[in-house]
């Protein structure tokens, strides 16, 4: 059974920085590529960022772009999104997500979430 | 950068009833195009893929439709469990999500 479970949200203030990890199970993890997708307070699906199953090419939109870097440990079954130079418009619940293939597709497996909130 | 926009942004239905939900894109994605389903306080949970491709486990009243920058997703009887709301989103260039139709009861 594919399992994806975030953690490392919290509180942060403006300016501030925070990791975001996810642990997988279930799969092959190092095949597939994994995605971040955040959904603020009422609001819809906004993808942040995504990268191949080997990590070698990585993808950023252009809200979070030069702020969050996304990595993967593959011998972990790990991914990660490191937020720096948070907002309060990065306020949202993150949830990784799993790829159909190793270069991308669609999201096939999704994690519970887990809540980042940016505020003094 | 690709948009999606979908149509309506709100859909009152009650059980039985036929929906239709449309996503157009801004430029042309072929069939690139998923749709999933959310539920208050859930992940989004695939639907559609490829545009008209049902997910393993979905039941077979969903479908989709469509190419390059039109797609429709169909509900034909719309059931209890239905009442969510429903993201279409392109992986033709990155991944874009449209902003969403929330099917509510009427």
């Amino acid at each position: 059974e594919v399992q994806l479970l975030e953690s490392g949200g919290g509180l942060v203030q403006p300016g501030g920085s925070l990791r975001l990890s996810c642990a997988a199970s279930g799969f092959t993890f190092s095949s597939y590529a994994m995605t971040w997708v955040r959904q603020a307070p009422g609001k819809g699906l906004e993808w942040v960022s995504a990268l191949t199953g080997s990590g070698d090419i990585t993808y950023y939109a252009d809200s979070v772009k030069g702020r969050f870097t996304i990595s993967r440990d593959n011998s972990q079954n790990t991914l990660y999104l490191q937020m720096n130079s948070l907002r309060a418009e990065d306020t949202a619940v993150y949830y990784c997500a799993k790829a159909v293939y190793s270069y991308g597709y669609q999201f096939d497996y999704w994690g519970q979430g887990t809540l980042v909130t940016v505020s003094s | 950068d690709i948009q999606m926009t979908q149509s309506p942004s709100t859909l009152s239905a009650s059980a039985g009833d036929r929906v239709t939900i449309t996503c157009r894109a801004s430029q042309s994605i072929s069939t690139w195009l998923a749709w999933y389903q959310q539920k208050p306080g859930k992940a989004p949970k695939l639907l559609i893929y490829k545009a008209s491709s049902l997910e393993s486990g979905v039941p077979s009243r969903f479908s989709g439709s469509g190419s390059g920058t039109e797609f429709t997703l169909t509900i034909s009887s719309l059931q209890p469990d239905d009442f969510a709301t429903y993201y279409c989103q392109q992986y033709s260039n990155y991944w874009t999500f449209g902003q969403g139709t929330k099917v509510e009861i009427k």
